[in-house]
């Protein structure tokens, strides 16, 4: 039963410390995308790769996010330095170009005390 | 741009008795519709879409949909709903010419006994 995984599934941090979050995209699928979710927000969209590459991180606060796929099992979604508001369950994504549907894994639940 | 909006915070249902889980959506061009439900604690799952085709769209849990083009909408419903089935239901479009989707605030669906 092929599923996209995440870890770790839950992260406790002081501000001002990196975070890195990991997730591993279903075999074959080649677009991956990290979502945060909150109460006040919903679901927001940080960061979209096709074929490893990033096509859209608009979503993505710059001075302080960064997401990378260093190769085509992992995709990485980095905070340095962390900030309380950045407090929030991460999503990560995966589906094909050609297909519609996206493969959710199961979160990464984020505090920033 | 694309943009989805679902007007309910919350939907209460007595189990046994239809639901209805309502979205509109505005897009530029022709739609994909999707519907996702998340369970506490756990990542969205696909439920179903419309793409082309019937309008009546039959997705998993005996839940459906309907594509109404000249009301932008695409509500979610069951006949008979179940204690089970009470999550949180995201609605998202995507613009043919798009590749992400973009997503409802949520509505979360109670089913009481």
């Amino acid at each position: 039963d092929a599923r996209v995984t995440q870890t770790p599934r839950h992260k406790v941090t002081e501000m001002g410390q990196e975070v890195t979050m990991r997730c591993q995209p279903i075999l074959g699928h080649n677009t991956v995308f990290w979502y945060r979710q909150t109460m006040m927000q919903g679901l927001e969209l940080l960061a979209y790769f096709r074929n490893r590459a990033p096509l859209d991180d608009s979503g993505m606060p710059k001075d302080r996010f960064s997401a990378e796929m260093p190769d085509a099992t992992l995709a990485t979604l980095k905070i340095q330095p962390s900030e309380p508001r950045d407090s929030a369950v991460y999503f990560c994504a995966s589906g094909l170009v050609r297909g519609n549907e996206q493969f959710f894994g199961p979160g990464t639940r984020l505090t920033v005390l | 741009a694309q943009s989805v909006a679902q007007p309910e915070d919350q939907v209460n249902v007595a189990e046994g008795n239809p639901l209805t889980v309502k979205c509109t959506y505005s897009v530029s061009g022709n739609p994909y519709l999707f519907w996702y439900v998340q369970y506490p604690n756990r990542g969205l799952q696909f439920l179903l879409k419309y793409i082309t085709g019937d309008n009546l769209v039959k997705g998993s849990y005996g839940f459906e949909a309907e594509f109404n083009k000249s009301q932008t909408s695409f509500h979610l419903k069951k006949p008979s709903a179940l204690v089970s089935d009470s999550a949180l239901y995201f609605c998202a479009v995507r613009d043919k010419g798009y590749s992400t989707l973009t997503f409802g605030k949520g509505t979360m669906l109670l089913v009481s006994p």
